[in-house]
């Protein structure tokens, strides 16, 4: 069974950091790319960052980019986000994805999906 | 990055069919994928790519696009669809994702 299981989220004050992990079970890590996406309160879903095991490849939102690493441990199959210099407005739950991607032949369009989410960790920054 | 474009409410009656549409220039060339998110639950995909839903999605569910809009389509609303629904894609650089804002959907 694919599961996903995040931990790692507290109440912490603006300017300190965050280590959020994502343990991974039932299928091997290195063949997907493997998402974060969080939730502010209230709020619609907003993508954070992804790294593909394989090559290495990462990428990250404009709202968290040099603040937050995202990595991960094949050997341990768990994904890692490290949240430096938190902000009020990172105040959400974390979820971890993991990511799929095809082309369509037919029309040659690609598409994406996360299939499945872990259950969230809640981050509150706040003093 | 580019952005998706989602109506914040739809509302539809019981049994009938609701469309909820997304728009972005990324779809002119990706396919959008759609999420379902229940009150105080993790989402949950329920369509992606052309038009294929994930084992234990109801065939009530389909997606469709045309131009720089997708759509997913409930035929024969029922009451446990009531939901928040997400669309997304890839943006327009490839190297970002987008989530479009999300759209309350309520049966009456």
């Amino acid at each position: 069974q694919v599961q996903l299981v995040e931990s790692g989220g507290g109440v912490v004050q603006p300017g300190r950091s965050l280590r959020l992990s994502c343990a991974a079970s039932g299928f091997t890590f290195s063949n997907y790319g493997m998402h974060w996406v969080r939730q502010a309160p209230g709020k619609g879903l907003e993508w954070v960052a992804v790294i593909w095991f394989d090559g290495g490849n990462k990428y990250y939102a404009d709202s968290v980019k040099g603040r937050f690493t995202i990595s991960g441990d094949n050997s341990k199959n768990t994904l890692y986000l490290q949240m430096n210099s938190l902000r009020a407005e990172d105040t959400a739950v974390y979820y971890c994805a993991r990511g799929g991607e095809e082309m369509d032949d037919s029309s040659g369009y690609y598409y994406n999906w996360f299939d499945p989410w872990g259950q969230g960790t809640l981050v509150t920054v706040s003093s | 990055s580019s952005e998706l474009t989602q109506d914040p409410a739809v509302s539809v009656a019981l049994g009938q069919t609701v469309r909820i549409t997304c728009q972005g220039d990324s779809l002119r060339n990706y396919y959008a994928s759609w999420y379902q998110q229940k009150a105080g639950q993790t989402p949950i995909l329920v369509i992606y790519g052309k038009n294929n839903r994930p084992s234990g999605i109801p065939d009530r569910f389909s997606g469709s696009s045309s131009g720089n809009t997708a759509s997913l389509t409930i035929t024969g609303a029922q009451a446990e669809d009531e939901a928040d629904y997400y669309c997304n894609s890839r943006d327009s650089s490839g190297n970002h994702w987008v989530f479009g804002g999300g759209t309350n959907l309520t049966v009456l």
